[in-house]
């Protein structure tokens, strides 16, 4: 099955600095890559996500690379603000797109 | 604006005990999902529903059970709990045929 790993597993930046976030995956087939932000205590929300049929998408101060054929995917903060400060999950799933499989996640601390 | 809702933010439950976890959404989809969340092992999926009284096995099953009478309600249930299911549990709805998840609050559990 799908197998997605997730690097660094903390990172620490100062305030107006850039983030990357990496994650790498096993299968293939898997074709949409989404990535979720889960502040302290609360749910983890959708912030950003990639389909297999395209490299780069950006929103904002955020954006996501894919490399298809080295099955990896990144995720870049620029101009890094405290209130991103959070845990990050990078994810794939398969074509049928039932199940994701998350990375382990990154917590991310912007320093001020 | 989607709203999945978890009947409970903390649980303290003795090991041995039954515990049912609930989750209701209420927009009106189809697909349901149970996670755990261990820090440093991300999200793993545990059981997954396509639609009322249809439930699939998601990557670890052990121990646990669900059920879907309604549509917008999803139950997990720990049959015998243990400390090792000492844990954040987080629910997940989603749209048939679209790919967001959305989360519930989460409920974590601490089994003595």
């Amino acid at each position: 099955g799908e197998n997605v790993e997730q690097h660094p597993s903390t990172l620490s930046v100062q305030e107006g600095d850039s983030a990357v976030i990496k994650c790498t995956y096993s299968d293939s087939a898997s074709n949409y890559f989404p990535w979720y932000k889960q502040e302290l205590g609360k749910r983890p929300q959708l912030i950003i996500d990639i389909r297999s049929n395209v490299g780069e998408k950006k929103d904002q101060r955020i954006a996501v690379t894919l490399n298809k054929t080295a099955k990896h995917f990144s995720l870049h903060i620029t101009e890094t603000q405290p209130e991103d400060s959070a845990v990050y999950f990078c994810a794939a799933s398969n074509l049928r797109g039932n199940k994701l499989v998350f990375g382990a996640g990154t917590i991310l601390r912007v320093k001020s | 604006d989607v709203k999945v809702t978890q009947s409970s933010r903390y649980l303290v439950k003795r090991t041995g005990e039954k515990v049912f976890l609930e989750c209701v959404q209420d927009m009106d989809h189809e697909n349901m999902f149970w996670y755990r969340q261990d820090p440093g092992l991300g999200l793993r999926l545990i059981y997954f529903s396509y639609d009322v009284k249809m439930k699939e096995k998601g990557d670890i099953p052990e121990g646990y059970s669900v059920s879907r009478e309604k549509k917008e309600r999803f139950s997990l249930i720990l049959e015998s709990a243990s400390t090792n299911q000492t844990s954040m549990y987080l629910c997940a709805s989603r749209l048939q045929g679209m790919e967001t998840q959305y989360f519930g609050p989460g409920t974590r559990l601490l089994v003595l």
